[in-house]
């Protein structure tokens, strides 16, 4: 079946430090999400994108549709203590289709 | 609104037990959908369904059955417990089809530990 690549898999950075996550398939994609779960909760939702190319923010994040549909990027700048958790990406090949999920990166922030 | 919610939080079971994961959800949300989590896997599905009556199978369906008899409620039985399902399981709802411009929103989970 369809797989996400998640990189990096972890990260412990500094607090302030910007951070930048990937997604990449081997297939394209026409609709990429971005989830944080919190230690011992479900995941929630942070960004969508629905068209190639597309770049988008929600406060510190920021994250993009790749071009080819192939991948995503999501970033965060100023890192602080509460942006510790894990982030998934989700891509869609189309409506109604099944959503598949990166394995997750684990962040990490030092105060 | 209390959103999604799942029961129990916490379960251990024996190989060979049954148990049922409870999950309802107060915003009429017409999909519903169980997945569970591993390390380093990510979210995997496992049954989901568009509306009271219908349901179907995701990516890693055996070992579990669901029914869905009501708009709010989404049970997942395991009817023979494996080892291999250790696992975090996650219940999610939206109003539509999770993602084309549907919000999924997700339960707090339910850790099951079969020894």
């Amino acid at each position: 079946g369809q797989q996400l690549n998640q990189s990096p898999q972890s990260m412990f950075i500094q607090e302030g430090e910007d951070v930048s996550m990937n997604c990449t398939s081997s297939s394209i994609f026409n609709t990429w999400l971005w989830y944080k779960q919190d230690p011992g909760e479900g995941p929630v939702l942070l960004i969508a994108l629905y068209k190639a190319g597309e770049l988008t923010s929600n406060g510190r994040l920021t994250a993009q549709f790749g071009i080819t549909r192939k991948d995503s990027f999501l970033n965060i700048s100023a890192s602080i203590p509460s942006d510790v958790g894990i982030y998934f990406c989700a891509g869609q090949l189309y409506y109604g289709n099944k959503l598949v999920f990166g394995a997750g990166t684990i962040l990490r922030v030092k105060s | 609104n209390a959103g999604v919610t799942q029961t129990p939080k916490f379960q251990v079971l024996k190989t060979g037990q049954s148990m049922t994961l409870q999950c309802a959800q107060d915003m009429n949300h017409e999909y519903m959908s169980w997945y569970r989590q591993d390390p380093g896997m990510g979210l995997r599905l496992i049954h989901y369904s568009v509306g009271a009556g219908i349901t179907d199978q995701g990516e890693v369906p055996n070992g579990y059955n669901v029914s869905r008899s009501t708009t709010e409620d989404f049970p997942l039985r395991l009817l023979s417990a494996a080892p291999s399902q250790t696992s975090v399981y996650f219940c999610a709802s939206s109003y539509g089809i999770a993602g084309g411009q549907e919000t999924q929103y997700f339960g707090p989970g339910t850790r099951l530990l079969v020894l």
